[in-house]
């Protein structure tokens, strides 16, 4: 079966811009992460959302937000772009939310450059 | 605050030879650890994972190690292959109503032919 999906893979946006980055779950998977993964901070956990409702929020600012739709696809947007905001952000999707032991299977990521 | 690291930035092995990559973790509640192996320009993929009930399961070719005395994770890859050659992560899950992974900063595992 199809794996992860994300679009696009690369995005080229100025400071002060927005961006919205979509993600397709394996088929079946509710759940889905975000992560962004950069040289200096390595992969750090953005938000989850199963169900159309956040479940869970990493440690970054309110311009980074996301939502869920009913057939389980994902957005995250990023607001007032900054240069900080460079990297490769990752979507992976799980069956359940909160389960200990799902197994979470991730797309390749689309990588933004913020000029 | 938590955190999962990892011994060595790099590794660099003869193909055939056996591949070992460490990881330290400090969160001592985690009670879930996974092994993943990230190729250029892909997302990081699953090869392995651990209960913290267990000290030792096998894949093929891989094995993970956990030891809770001192929060010290690895990975042994058994005939390293070329194929093998990525950056590998070791991640873990908290305890907390979160329980979202805590990713280490990666073994970029280099095979020599």
């Amino acid at each position: 079966k199809a794996g992860v999906t994300q679009t696009p893979r690369y995005l080229i946006k100025t400071r002060g811009q927005q961006v919205t980055l979509s993600c397709s779950p394996i088929s079946g998977h509710r759940s889905v992460s975000w992560y962004q993964q950069t040289p200096g901070q390595g992969l750090q956990f953005l938000f989850e959302y199963f169900s159309e409702t956040q479940r869970n929020k990493g440690n970054f600012p309110g311009r980074f937000s996301g939502r869920q739709f009913s057939n389980s696809r994902s957005e995250m947007n990023v607001s007032t772009l900054e240069l900080g905001d460079s990297a490769l952000y990752l979507c992976a999707s799980s069956r359940a939310s909160g389960g200990i032991y799902n197994e979470q299977f991730f797309g390749p990521g689309t990588r933004l450059t913020v000029l | 605050g938590e955190s999962v690291g990892l011994h060595l930035p790099t590794l660099s092995v003869q193909e055939g030879d056996n591949s070992i990559i460490n990881c330290a973790y400090s969160n001592s509640a985690s009670d879930y650890f996974i092994w993943y192996k990230q190729e250029s320009g892909k997302g990081p993929q699953f090869i392995i994972d651990i209960r913290s009930n267990m000290d030792k399961r096998q894949g093929q070719r891989v094995t993970v190690l956990l030891n809770k005395t001192v929060k010290h994770l690895s990975l042994q890859i058994a005939a390293t292959q070329p194929g093998d050659s990525a950056v590998y992560f070791c991640a873990e899950r908290g305890s907390g109503s979160a329980r979202q992974l805590t990713f280490g900063s990666g073994t970029q595992l280099t095979v020599l032919p």
